[in-house]
């Protein structure tokens, strides 16, 4: 079946360090995939996502390239801050279903 | 609304009590979804409405859970005689049908549960 699994955390970095939380996916055809974050205290919200293969998206400073041939969504950052502390969560709709399949979260803490 | 709306934000209640969780997905969403998050832990998938279809209840823990969506909208999520491990901050979700338009999924805040 559908499934993303995603690097284990917590990730502690030290500000203006590189991120990299490695995202792969299980599923047939093509699915949609996606970063969601969850800062501390607060509800999911959307990141990025892409939606075929080779799409790169892209926020607030953070990437991620969905890789069909590697079934990879890893998400970057070249320089990360203390305000970038939170649970980040990668996910993938199926092409021809509507449920979405989470990733277990990945907990990033960035020390000043 | 111009968000997922859910309610209560938080609820302590005692064991064995029935507690009920109110979800006013965003208008013109019709998939409706609920999940779970444990302290620490990831998202746990309980229950998918869409649209008219009969909804996905695989991901219900017990038949103590229930849920019920009203007219194609508000949603009430209902566990009877609750548990200490059903603590845990409930989150509904929704977003719009359509295969492979890579809809995007929207959470409210949740409803944070606590069983004393």
């Amino acid at each position: 079946g559908d499934s993303v699994t995603q690097m284990e955390g917590p990730v502690t970095l030290s500000e203006e360090a590189f991120l990299t939380i490695n995202c792969t996916y299980t599923a047939t055809g093509y699915p949609s995939l996606f970063w969601y974050v969850q800062y501390p205290g607060e509800g999911l919200q959307l990141l990025l996502k892409a939606t075929k293969a080779d799409d790169k998206g892209s926020n607030k400073g953070f990437e991620a390239t969905y890789r069909k041939e590697t079934t990879s969504f890893h998400l970057e950052k070249g320089s990360v801050q203390v305000s970038d502390s939170a649970v980040y969560f990668c996910a993938l709709r199926p092409w021809n279903f509507n449920k979405f399949y989470f990733g277990s979260g990945t907990k990033l803490n960035v020390k000043p | 609304g111009a968000g997922v709306s859910q309610s209560p934000s938080n609820k302590v209640t005692e064991k064995g009590k029935d507690v009920e969780l109110r979800c006013d997905p965003i208008s013109g969403h019709t998939a409706l979804y609920w999940y779970r998050q444990s302290l620490g832990q990831g998202l746990e998938f309980l229950i998918y409405f869409q649209g008219n279809s009969a909804p996905d209840k695989s991901g219900l823990p017990s038949d103590r859970f229930s849920a019920e969506r009203t007219g194609g909208s508000v949603s009430t999520l209902t566990i009877q005689r609750t548990q200490q491990e059903d603590s845990a901050v409930y989150l509904c979700a929704s977003s719009l049908m359509g295969q492979g338009s890579g809809n995007t999924i929207y959470f409210g805040e949740g409803s944070w549960l606590t069983v004393v």
